[in-house]
C-alpha cells in the first residue's frame, strides 16, 4: 500500500460528459503530480502542485482540463466535454519536497464511449 | 526541461539470464534518477533511485543501476532474472524544483 489513493478506480463516460477524479496524497507530502498513461506508453506529465499552488502545467493539459488542490491536501482533476482521445489511465503521485521518491496511486482508468 | 529515452521497447530474456535495461536522460544539471516497475493492473513501484554519491545504487528485488554522467545513462541491471520480473520498466528523471519525466518504458518478457 503506497498511501496514495485515487477515486474512482474506473470511470466509463459518454463523449461530451464531464468527469472529475480525486487524489488523496500521503498526508505529509507537499507535492502532488498528475500523469496520464496510455497503453504501451510511459506516464506523461500533466501538472503538479506544491501545497495549493499549481506550479507547472503541460501543454497536454488543454483548456478542457483543470486541476485543483484547494487546501494543499487532496486534489481533483476535471475533464470537461470528454473526447474519446481522453481515454487513458490517470495517475496521481505525491512526494515530500521536489527531490523525494514519488509514491503513485493505483490510477483512475477512464473510458470515453 | 528534462527528458528520458529508453531505446528498447521490448526485451526478452531467459529465466536465470542477466538483464540490462537502458536509459538515457537529458538534463542540464545533476539529475535525480529513478527506475519504476509496473506489473499488469498494478501501480508503479519504485525499484531504486539516484540522488548523489555512489554512482552504483542498489534497489529492491536484486536490481541495481549505475549512473554514468559522461554517457548520460542510468542503466538497470539484474544478474539473474526470475519469471516474476516480467513487467514494464520505466526510467524517470527529476530535479529538485521541477517535475519528474518518464521514458516510454521497456517491456520485459521472461522465457522459461
Amino acid at each position: 500500500d503506497t498511501g496514495v489513493s485515487q477515486d474512482p478506480r474506473h470511470k466509463i463516460t459518454k463523449r461530451g460528459q464531464n468527469v472529475t477524479f480525486r487524489c488523496d496524497p500521503i498526508s505529509e507530502h507537499n507535492r502532488l503530480y498528475w500523469y496520464r498513461q496510455t497503453l504501451g506508453q510511459g506516464p506523461e506529465f500533466l501538472t503538479y502542485f506544491q501545497n495549493e499552488a499549481q506550479l507547472e502545467k503541460s501543454r497536454l493539459l488543454s483548456d478542457r482540463f483543470s486541476a485543483e488542490r484547494p487546501k494543499g491536501s487532496f486534489s481533483t482533476l476535471e475533464i470537461q466535454r470528454t473526447e474519446q482521445g481522453d481515454s487513458a489511465m490517470y495517475l496521481c503521485a505525491s512526494t515530500r519536497g521536489g527531490s523525494g521518491e514519488a509514491f503513485f496511486g493505483q490510477g483512475t482508468r477512464l473510458t470515453v464511449v | 526541461a528534462q527528458s528520458v529515452t529508453q531505446p528498447d521497447i521490448h526485451i526478452t530474456v531467459s529465466e536465470g539470464a542477466s538483464l540490462e535495461l537502458r536509459c538515457n536522460y537529458s538534463y542540464g544539471a545533476t539529475p535525480y534518477l529513478f527506475w519504476y516497475v509496473q506489473s499488469p493492473g498494478q501501480g508503479l513501484q519504485l525499484l531504486l533511485k539516484y540522488f548523489s554519491g555512489d554512482t552504483l545504487v542498489q534497489g529492491i528485488k536484486g536490481f541495481e543501476a549505475e549512473f554514468k554522467r559522461s554517457q548520460s545513462s542510468f542503466n538497470l541491471r539484474k544478474p539473474s532474472v526470475h519469471w516474476s520480473d516480467a513487467a514494464e520498466y520505466f526510467c524517470a528523471v527529476g530535479a529538485q524544483n521541477n517535475d519528474m519525466r518518464f521514458g516510454a518504458g521497456t517491456r520485459l518478457t521472461v522465457k522459461p
